[in-house]
């Protein structure tokens, strides 16, 4: 069974650019959250999708936003890229809302310069 | 505000010893707490607890939770230098309904020398 996959797995924008990160969650899983990894901050939550509704959202600022599609396959934007956009997204699946485990994905690194 | 403490933050040891990491946190609305290992790469999963006193064990790893006193505790024994990594320890909370997130801790960064 093929895991969560990513991609862009490496990309480099310019400040205020925007960009969209793609996830495909395991098959069969429906709930999809997001994740930005980053040195000084470690992981954090970004938003949680199950069945196409946003459920959860962390504590970052509108420019993220994110959707889920049909096929429970997942996309994050964010505009009006800053230099502290710089980090790993990491999106990861699970089968149900129930708590089971999550699996990740390999990330998405995004540079802004 | 919820919050998960992993220390150490650093650990060096030497292949063969058996090492001890620590997560504490303080949430509301607890569901049950995870353990990761990453390396240069995705989180990969180790361990899902949820009931006090039940350690889970794989392989050379074993994890173990106390609700009351609000920690787990991850095990490494025989260290190899394979083990070496980030481990991370993540708390996933009631959020709405059933609704779920993982709010997760700084990591601690494992090195195993030969």
């Amino acid at each position: 069974k093929a895991g969560v996959t990513q991609t862009p797995r490496y990309l480099i924008k310019t400040r205020g650019q925007q960009v969209t990160l793609s996830c495909s969650p395991i098959s069969g899983h429906r709930s999809v959250s997001w994740y930005q990894q980053t040195p000084g901050q470690g992981l954090q939550f970004l938003f949680e999708y199950f069945s196409e509704t946003q459920r959860n959202k962390g504590n970052f600022p509108g420019r993220f936003s994110g959707r889920q599609f049909s096929n429970s396959r997942s996309e994050m934007n964010v505009s009006t890229l800053e230099l502290g956009d710089s980090a790993l997204y990491l999106c990861a699946s699970s089968f149900s809302d129930s708590g089971n485990t999550i699996y990740f994905g390999e990330g998405s690194w995004l540079t802004v310069v | 505000e919820d919050k998960v403490v992993q220390s150490p933050l650093s650990l060096v040891v030497h292949e063969g010893d058996t090492v001890t990491l620590n997560c504490s946190y303080e949430v509301t609305n607890f569901r049950s707490l995870l353990w990761y290992k990453q390396e240069k790469k995705a989180p990969t999963f180790l361990f899902m607890l949820t009931s006090s006193g039940i350690e889970k064990k794989s392989g050379r790893l074993s994890s173990i939770l106390d609700k009351k006193e609000l920690f787990s505790i991850l095990n490494i024994t025989a260290t190899q230098t394979g083990d070496s990594a980030v481990y991370l320890c993540a708390v996933s909370l009631f959020s709405g309904g059933s609704n779920y997130k993982l709010t997760f801790g700084k990591g601690t960064l494992l090195t195993v020398n030969p």
